[in-house]
């Protein structure tokens, strides 16, 4: 069965980085594009960015594109993502989410279990 | 301020049907499918519904999806206390050239 397994809980400094990893296992992982998605506590989703875990194509949201960077690695099925000049507005639950779908009709099929990233003002 | 609107909440009685909509523009409900993601409490989200009115194997046929024009809605019959999470839509949006989400809507049931 398909399982995406995420990195443990980051506490930051302003203007530190991290770097969330992704382990998916259960299918082959060159197949599918990964999505990083991220939750405020308490509020709604927001995309990050995508990557196509095939060739390392990527594709972010223009509210991160300046300091987010998506990488795997393919001989450990693990994505990275990595959100540089961290502020207390970066404090959320980091979500890995593997994709499905076809033909423009694509969804976040598999969800990795959050990273809570905590960045104090 | 999300992209997609849903009410902030919503709620009902076991047994009950309860409908929650998600309104955007041409430029992602119009112009894309919808899909919608179940959050229970303390938990990540999981899809419920993909492609308009598209269900993984495993959701029961209580949830139904659909699609007109700029809004789409989330249909959950025969409540059950199982069914209290947040729900969230999401569309491509091929203005902005990303994923946009409504807010969520906590569903309530009483």
């Amino acid at each position: 069965q398909v399982s995406v397994v995420q990195s443990g809980t980051e506490v930051k400094t302003p203007g530190a980085s991290v770097k969330v990893s992704c382990k998916a296992s259960g299918y082959t992982f060159t197949t599918y594009g990964i999505s990083w998605v991220r939750q405020v506590p308490g509020q709604g989703l927001e995309w990050m960015g995508w990557m196509s875990a095939y060739n390392g194509n990527t594709k972010y949201a223009q509210i991160v594109q300046d300091r987010v960077t998506m990488t795997r690695d393919i001989p450990t099925s693990t994505a990275y993502m990595e959100l540089r000049s961290l502020t207390s507005d970066d404090t959320a639950v980091y979500y890995c989410v593997s994709e499905r779908g076809q033909s423009g009709n694509y969804y976040f099929a598999y969800w990795g279990q959050g990273t809570l990233v905590t960045v104090p003002s | 301020q999300s992209v997609l609107t849903q009410p902030p909440s919503a709620s009902g009685t076991p047994g009950q049907r309860v409908s929650i909509s998600c309104s955007g523009s041409r430029s992602n409900i119009g112009s894309n499918t919808v899909n919608w993601y179940q959050q229970l409490p303390g938990t990540a989200p999981k899809v419920l519904i993909y492609t308009n009115n598209q269900r993984p194997s495993g959701v029961p046929d209580r949830f139904s999806g659909s699609k007109s024009g700029t809004s789409a809605s989330l249909a959950i019959s025969a409540l059950q206390s199982e069914d209290e999470a947040a729900y969230h839509c999401a569309a491509w949006d091929d203005s902005l050239n990303a994923w946009v989400f409504g807010g969520g809507t906590k569903l309530t049931v009483l």
